[in-house]
């Protein structure tokens, strides 16, 4: 199957910086990126999907403002948490797909997991 | 909306001992199921998928079954591995969303297989 890279795979924060989250399609362009999250013990939810060159739609509950992603090309998407705290410590994971109807599978990244202390 | 309900785990089994992993979702539409597996430092991958309900997806010795009417897709395999340890993740898209790709996923069971 096709590669995403997903970089860091672990970073710590103090509360208050912000935090860039890179995933990237090695060998193919990707035109639809998708960013989820995990908190412990719970599902991974749906973020927001990016697609390349327009704005993210963002799932209802997740705050535009808070969570930047840039989807500026076809190979690279990136997701900024701002100000972060400590309820933003959590897994969050990009998925990215060359969209060519129905059944098209996207591919997941390794994953980064987030810690503000 | 949506929703996936697995089995919690961790779940530990010796080798060549039988698994199943529980999996029933909630859906508004006509969802297409999907097991996904995390290896350890790695990104999640498609294990296998059914479309439409009675399909079985397979691949590398694991079944599921679209059951639409007890709304499962129960994972399973006879004899597992020392190398199926991972983290597996039971997901559902459904056709009236964007494309295929937008999952809802359950809570992931994290399998250990002991020699």
């Amino acid at each position: 199957g096709a590669v995403v890279s997903q970089h860091p795979s672990w970073v710590i924060c103090k509360s208050g910086t912000s935090v860039k989250i890179e995933c990237r399609s090695l060998d193919f362009q990707a035109t639809t990126m998708f960013w989820y999250r995990q908190f412990p013990k719970q599902s991974l939810m749906l973020m927001a999907t990016s697609n390349e060159g327009s704005k993210a739609t963002y799932e209802q509950g997740v705050e535009k403002d808070k969570f930047l992603i840039n989807h500026a090309s076809l190979t690279l998407s990136t997701l900024t948490v701002t100000s972060a705290h400590p309820e933003d410590s959590s897994f969050y994971i990009c998925s990215a797909s060359d969209y060519r109807g129905p059944n098209t599978e996207a591919f997941f990244g390794q994953g980064t997991r987030l810690t503000v202390v | 909306g949506d929703s996936v309900t697995q089995m919690e785990g961790p779940v530990t089994l010796s080798e060549e001992a039988f698994l199943t992993i529980n999996c029933t979702y909630t859906a508004t539409g006509y969802p297409s199921l999907f097991w996904y597996v995390q290896y350890p430092g790695e990104g999640l991958q498609l294990l296998l998928k059914a479309t439409k309900a009675d399909d079985k997806g397979s691949n590398k010795g694991f079944e599921a079954t679209y059951r639409k009417e007890t709304t499962s897709f129960h994972l399973e395999k006879g004899s597992v591995q020392v190398s199926d340890s991972a983290v597996y993740f039971c997901a559902l898209s459904d056709w009236s969303n964007f494309g295929n790709e937008k999952l809802t996923f359950g809570t992931g069971t994290r399998l250990t297989i002991i020699p």
